[in-house]
């Protein structure tokens, strides 16, 4: 069916670690993909997008790989920080802009 | 840049009473969604427009939930009457495409959500 769905609820890192969040979905005509960061009580703030035409995109202390073949996304945090404690969606526009959301993936960093 | 208002940003009712959410997009986005997001689950999509029309509300449960974007601007949506299921967080989104694009990969900007708590 279509869904976007996260192989973990949750992963703890040590501080300064790097974290890597995975992501599988289903739709293989999915074009655009897009990672949001939601911390308690907020609304998900983007992260990260990465189009079907590209294999990775880099932002600051972040990377998105996209590999279409097994049809995965991740997610990598370079030097994870205190503030990087949050739940971390993928998310897949199928067409159109209709954004579908996974379960998420909560981040717990330790000290 | 202002970004996504909504409000009120806490809600409680007793079942089977009406209650509406607001939202004000960013300015110039012609495209505005509404989710609907349990706890521990990600944003569902309920409802998406493009200017004042609505062009995606199959996930609306349109017997008791209704939304309306008059003049392609500001949102409405409503849920009438609450059942003890609604208690969710409510969250608006909006994104801007340009007029007569087909182009999609248009990222949404989130606000921070209507918790609802029926009771």
């Amino acid at each position: 069916g279509e869904s976007v769905g996260l192989h973990l609820p949750t992963l703890s890192v040590q501080e300064g670690d790097n974290s890597i969040i995975n992501c599988a979905y289903s739709n293989s005509a999915s074009d655009y993909f897009i990672w949001y960061k939601q911390e308690s009580g907020k609304g998900p703030q983007f992260i990260i997008d990465i189009r079907s035409n590209m294999d990775k995109r880099q932002g600051q202390r972040v990377t998105v790989l996209l590999n279409k073949t097994v049809k995965h996304l991740s997610l990598q945090i370079a030097a994870t920080q205190p503030g990087d404690s949050a739940v971390y969606f993928c998310a897949e526009n199928l067409y159109d802009d209709k954004i579908i959301f996974g379960k998420g993936t909560r981040l717990h960093i330790l000290p | 840049e202002a970004g996504v208002v909504q409000s009120p940003r806490y809600k409680i009712i007793e079942k089977k009473q009406p209650v509406a959410f607001w939202c004000n997009p960013i300015s110039g986005h012609n495209t505005l969604y509404w989710y609907l997001q349990n706890l521990g689950q990600g944003p569902e999509l309920l409802i998406r427009y493009e200017n004042e029309e609505a062009v995606d509300d199959s996930q609306l449960p349109k017997d008791r939930f209704s939304a309306e974007r008059l003049k392609g601007v500001d949102s409405t949506l409503k849920i009438q009457p609450a059942e003890l299921g609604d208690s969710a967080v409510y969250l608006c989104a909006s994104s801007r495409r340009p007029r007569g694009s087909k182009q999609t990969n248009t990222e949404a900007f989130f606000g921070q959500g209507t918790r609802l708590t029926v009771v």
